[in-house]
């Protein structure tokens, strides 16, 4: 099972929205509406910022969302906060292995 | 609350086997599932297998397979992920992580705090 592929590179500065895309098949995000997404600061363990491609779990801030097109799922971050600036992975159910992660995308509030 | 604390980090040769342990509580253990997942020095997260605490079903990474093997002890709402025949690769941070074992929902909503496991001669 290949990871997502998702940007190595997000920047924007602070107030300005940004978009990460995830890219998979159809035999992961194409194909089912399971797909989180999680922030990583350094040195931290994962925190779950969306999941079932839009939903937002309790106490996360509303200037997170989710959307998915096809073989692509995208978290938008608007209103971008220094305290944003972290690593964002993405994550689908894929039917050959239960679960797979992104690459791995870093945001940097300029 | 939620919480998951995981067992501290370990030092390994070439060839040994590793057991991280993963308590749970906050919650009704046996009513969710345990992933774990890895993360090696600077690179992105890799996911390593699925555990049903409700019955001991379990569903691991293909690169993985036979290596490891992951358990529960549900008298202790304990997960256990034991990796064998170490390599230098295998040094990561190793985290687990709840999921809601539903079969229409799949997500990790809660992690431990991870594990350092560092395996060199």
């Amino acid at each position: 099972q290949s990871a997502l592929t998702q940007p190595a590179s997000v920047s924007g500065s602070p107030g300005q929205s940004i978009t990460i895309s995830c890219t998979g098949t159809s035999s992961d995000v194409g194909g089912y509406n399971y797909v989180s997404w999680y922030q990583q600061h350094p040195g931290k363990a994962p925190k779950l910022m969306i999941y079932d491609v839009s939903n937002r779990p309790s106490g996360v801030s509303n200037r997170f969302s989710g959307s998915k097109s096809g073989n692509t799922a995208s978290l938008t971050i608007s209103g971008l906060q220094a305290e944003d600036e972290a690593d964002y992975y993405c994550s689908s159910y894929t039917s050959s292995s239960l679960y797979v992660f992104g690459t791995g995308t870093k945001v940097t509030v300029l | 609350q939620v919480q998951l604390v995981q067992s501290g980090a370990e030092v390994k040769k070439p060839g040994a086997s590793v057991k991280v342990s993963c308590k749970a509580s906050g919650y009704t253990f046996t009513s969710y599932g345990i992933s774990w997942v890895r993360q090696a020095p600077g690179q992105g997260l890799e996911w390593m297998g699925w555990i049903s605490a409700y019955n001991g079903n379990t569903n691991y990474a293909q690169k993985l397979q036979g290596r490891v093997t992951m358990t529960t002890d549900t008298s202790t709402s304990t997960a256990y992920m034991e990796l064998r025949s170490l390599r230098s690769d295998d040094t990561a941070v190793y985290y687990c992580a709840r999921d809601p074992d539903s079969g229409y929902d799949y997500y990790f909503d809660y992690w431990g705090q991870g594990t350092l496991v560092t395996v060199s001669s």
